[in-house]
């Protein structure tokens, strides 16, 4: 099993440009999250998906959307890249049920600079 | 109060030595509680999950006490390479997530 998995493992962008963070995982798990993570800030929740078909925010969505089309796929968008968005993006998979909180897996992170 | 407290570190401390660790969190109604453990430049992985009676793997201790509303993590016989951040971490009542601490440095000298 390769768990979760995320591409890009790095990406450069310039200011107003636009991208999309795959992640993927195997484990038939029903929840999925993106974090990203700062020096001094720890892992901060962008958005959720409890369950296929549904997300919700997290606590700093801003600049961002998600979409959960498929059980094992989590997409993440930048619509319009800042340099505030530089930062080390991790996903991660549980087994959660809306409402219970399991232990997190999580991909090996995509590390994003936005120039 | 932050909804999960840590001591950042770093803790230095010479190969074999015992170290303990605490964490504190805010939400009374929390149910879920994990030890993760996070090497430089890598994503967190799992240590250990925290029960309210305590449990051990191995030289890896985590207690809970509810009523004080703190975690602890006791590492015995440390190894260089136990080097690494340890996050504590605590649920969201009524919601699948999870709130990481920032996460306390340690460095094993040998």
């Amino acid at each position: 099993n390769a768990g979760v998995t995320q591409t890009p493992k790095f990406q450069v962008l310039k200011t107003g440009q636009s991208m999309t963070l795959q992640c993927a995982q195997d484990m038939n798990h029903n929840s999925m999250y993106w974090y990203r993570q700062d020096p001094g800030m720890g892992l901060r929740l962008i958005y959720y998906s409890a369950s296929e078909g549904t997300t919700d925010k997290g606590e700093v969505p801003d600049g961002y959307n998600v979409s959960r089309l498929k059980k094992q796929n989590f997409l993440l968008g930048l619509e319009s890249a800042a340099p505030s968005q530089t930062s080390v993006y991790f996903c991660a998979s549980s087994y959660g049920l809306a409402g219970v909180a399991y232990e997190q897996y999580f991909g090996p992170g995509t590390r994003l600079t936005v120039t | 109060r932050k909804e999960v407290e840590q001591d950042p570190g770093p803790f230095n401390v010479p190969e074999g030595a015992t170290v303990a660790f605490n964490c504190t969190y805010s939400n009374s109604a929390s149910q879920s509680f994990f030890w993760y453990r996070q090497d430089c430049r890598k994503e967190p992985k799992l240590l250990m999950s925290v029960y309210s009676s305590g449990n051990e793997d191995g030289r890896f201790t985590a207690q809970l006490n509810r009523a004080s509303q703190y975690i602890s993590l006791l590492i015995r016989d440390s190894k260089l390479s136990d080097s690494a951040t340890y996050l504590c971490v605590v649920n969201n009542r009524g919601y699948s997530t999870l709130t990481f601490g920032k996460g306390t440095m340690l460095l094993v000298s040998p």
